[in-house]
C-alpha cells in the first residue's frame, strides 16, 4: 500500500496571502495524484487531477504541481471560502490511498 | 444537475449487516468507475472500494476485503455496498463518489454506526 503523507497538519495563513500544501508518496505515483477540498459537514470537492489539471469550475488561484513522490497544492491570494481541509489521493496503485489531510486555517 | 443520493445507513450491532445504496442522476452512470469512500467521525477520508464501468472488476481496501461487496446496476443508475460482519471501526459516513478514479461527483453521505 502506498502511504500518502501531507504536511503540515495545520497551516495558518492570512487572507490574501499564498498557501502551499505538500503531499509525499511512499513510492512513485507518476502524475496520478488528485487534490480535494472539504468543508465541515460537506462532501469533498475535486480540485486538481493528474497532479496539475484543475477540475471543472475550479478558480485559477488553485494550482497543483509535482510528479513521482513529491506534490504541492498552491492557493494564491487566499479567499475566506478557501479555509478548509485539503486531501491528496493517489490513483496509481490499489488501494487508492488518501493523505491524512491539511487543515488550512485563518491566521 | 449531477446528483448522488446515498441511503441505507443507520445503527447496527457488531457482526451485523447493512446494504448501502446510491442513486445517480445527471450524468452517464454507465460510463464511469464508481467508488465508496468513508470518513470516521473527526477523521480523514478513506477509500473503500471501486467498481469498473460494467461491474467486471472490483477493488477493495484490505480492511474490508471479504466483508464488503461493491456492485452496480447500470439499468437503474445505482451503486451498492453490501457490508457484512460489521465492526466498530467501520463506523463512518459513507460517501458514494463517481466520475472516474479521481471522483468529481460526490453524494452527501450516509452515516453507519456500529455499536451494541
Amino acid at each position: 500500500e502506498i502511504v500518502m503523507t501531507q504536511s503540515p497538519a495545520t497551516l495558518s495563513v492570512s487572507p490574501g496571502e499564498r498557501a502551499t500544501l505538500s503531499c509525499r508518496a511512499s513510492q512513485s505515483v507518476s502524475s496520478s495524484l488528485a487534490w480535494y477540498q472539504q468543508k465541515p459537514g460537506q462532501a469533498p470537492r475535486l480540485l486538481i487531477y493528474g497532479a496539475s489539471t484543475r477540475a471543472t469550475g475550479i478558480p485559477a488561484r488553485f494550482s497543483g504541481g509535482g510528479s513521482g513522490t513529491e506534490f504541492t497544492l498552491s492557493i494564491s491570494s487566499l479567499q475566506s471560502e478557501d479555509f478548509a481541509v485539503y486531501y491528496c489521493q493517489q490513483h496509481n496503485n490499489w488501494p487508492h490511498t488518501f493523505g491524512q489531510g491539511t487543515k488550512l486555517e485563518i491566521k | 444537475e449531477v446528483q448522488l443520493v446515498e441511503s441505507g445507513g443507520g445503527l447496527v450491532q457488531p457482526g451485523g449487516s447493512l446494504r448501502l445504496s446510491c442513486a445517480a442522476s445527471g450524468f452517464t452512470f454507465s460510463s464511469y468507475w464508481m467508488s465508496w469512500v468513508r470518513q470516521a467521525p473527526g477523521k480523514g477520508l478513506e477509500w473503500v472500494a471501486n467498481i469498473k464501468l460494467d461491474g467486471s472488476e472490483q477493488y477493495y481496501v484490505d480492511s474490508v476485503k471479504g466483508r464488503f461487496t461493491i456492485s452496480r446496476d447500470n439499468a437503474k443508475n445505482s451503486l451498492y455496498l453490501q457490508m457484512n460482519s460489521l465492526r466498530a471501526d467501520d463506523t463512518a459516513v459513507y460517501y458514494c463518489a463517481g466520475g472516474g478514479w479521481y471522483p468529481a461527483y460526490w453524494g452527501q453521505g450516509t452515516l453507519v454506526t456500529v455499536s451494541s
